[in-house]
């Protein structure tokens, strides 16, 4: 059972436009959402997060957008460079009866901007 | 700089003979995590310590064990490995667990089980 999905396996990009890259969960326990970005042969890094309290947070070139009601969440790169190729990974946590906030991931994004 | 640093990047093993990974940090992070990610799959959490409190994910197979004799290391032991554990085994380490201190991952280790 998939609760964090990333329907969109692949994006391209032209240098200069926005990226939009797509998140949906299931699980309406989640309260905090972050992305990922993955460069190949490395580890993922992160890049931005959003708590379920909000509905936007912007941190340079990168957006993220929640919508709660409809159980998504959206990544906005303006504007997009060739730099920003990479693979982008939605996670979703909520706490569990551990006290740990775990994390769940999407499968990922590949983006590719091209010049 | 801070890191988090996994050993080897490239592990080859035959089916049943065990294998360990291993991972270290200089970040002095209370919590370390072992990630299983499959070719085109969501990276699956496999268990976490916190400090030396050790939390086993429900579904990770017994066939994994892991160990982290101080801050600084932990190590994932796979004592019988089969096919299906084929994957990258990545390692993170956060300062806490609240989703508001980012995970910090390793490079990873690619496993291969012939």
């Amino acid at each position: 059972d998939q609760q964090v999905k990333q329907n969109s396996p692949s994006l391209s990009v032209q240098e200069g436009r926005i990226s939009i890259l797509n998140c949906d969960y299931t699980n309406s326990m989640f309260d905090y959402f972050l992305w990922y970005k993955k460069y190949p042969a490395e580890g993922p890094t992160f890049l931005i997060s959003i708590s379920s309290i909000k509905d936007k947070n912007e941190d340079g070139r990168f957006t993220v957008f929640l919508n709660k009601s409809a159980k998504h969440l959206s990544l906005h790169i303006v504007p997009s460079q060739p730099g920003d190729s990479a693979v982008y990974f939605c996670a979703a946590s909520a706490w569990g009866n551990t006290g740990f906030q775990k994390l769940v991931f999407g499968t990922g994004t590949r983006l590719l901007v091209s010049p | 700089d801070a890191m988090v640093i996994q050993n080897p990047r490239y592990q080859v093993t035959q089916f049943g003979k065990p294998v360990t990974l291993s991972c270290s940090q200089t970040l002095n992070h209370n919590v370390m995590y072992w990630y299983q990610q499959k070719s085109s799959q969501a990276p699956k959490l496999l268990f976490h310590y916190y400090d030396k409190d050790f939390n086993n994910e429900a579904d990770t197979p017994d066939n994994f064990q892991s160990r982290r004799p101080n801050t600084s290391f932990c190590f994932l032991d796979i004592r019988s490995p089969g096919l299906g554990d084929t994957a990258m085994y990545l390692c993170a380490t956060s300062s806490s667990l609240g989703p508001n201190s980012p995970l910090h991952f390793g490079n990873g280790t690619r496993l291969t089980v012939t």
